[in-house]
């Protein structure tokens, strides 16, 4: 069973401050995705990386995959109370298959 | 921007009663998938469905669950006798063939 860890679990920091959240599986995966969650919603998808080494940039929100495909990070900068949720990543071993997810970051970002 | 829509948004059953979840996937979307995510844990896939069969199914989904999609639209997960311990948001998605997969915003079913 392939596993996925993140971390860390709970983070709480100020408005305008920068915060990397990580993501590590046990073995490789074909893509990962990022999603964002808050309380009484479903996931909503931010990202998805596919090459090792890959970086994707959305607005503030910079993701990084490893260059093994094992692992990949979440960079906020300058975080804003709008970043407040749920951050999980999910990977996918084929294109059609499951999604497996972390048990994901909870990010509180005080104003 | 097309979505998954589920409803009900919230669904209170009795113990031991059938429940119905229903969702409507993005239109032109091909692959179907159901999760579930028991509070304070993590999400947990349930089953995946293409060209109208399941096409893998988590040790979760016991003989008690089942799914259909019957019509063009529609894509349901019926829990035959429902347990406590199925209490939780249960998540619709639908990928595209290249796009990655959508989710709903979930119905969130209490079972008393």
């Amino acid at each position: 069973t392939q596993l996925l860890e993140q971390s860390p679990q709970f983070l709480s920091i100020q408005e305008g401050e920068n915060l990397t959240v990580y993501c590590n599986s046990s073995s490789v995966f074909s893509s990962l995705q990022w999603y964002r969650q808050e309380p009484g919603e479903g996931p909503v998808l931010l990202v998805t990386v596919v090459t090792g080494g890959e970086v994707k940039k959305l607005k503030r929100l910079t993701f990084q995959f490893g260059d093994a495909r094992k692992d990949s990070s979440l960079h906020i900068t300058a975080a804003q109370p709008g970043d407040t949720g749920l951050y999980l990543c999910a990977l996918n071993n084929t294109n059609a298959g499951k999604s497996t997810f972390g048990d994901g970051t909870t990010l509180t970002v005080k104003p | 921007e097309p979505e998954v829509t589920q409803t009900p948004s919230h669904q209170v059953t009795q113990m031991g009663q059938e429940v119905i979840l229903r969702c409507v996937p993005i239109s032109n979307h091909l692959y179907f998938y159901w999760y579930r995510q028991i509070l304070g844990q993590k999400v947990e896939f349930l089953v995946s469905f293409y060209n109208n069969e399941i096409s893998e199914k988590s040790e979760i989904f016991d003989d008690q669950f089942s799914v259909e999609r019957p019509d063009g639209s529609n894509f349901t997960l019926k829990i035959r006798s429902t347990k406590l311990e199925d209490s939780a948001m249960y998540f619709c998605a639908s990928k595209g063939e290249i796009q990655p997969q959508h989710f709903g915003d979930g119905t969130r079913l209490s079972i008393l």
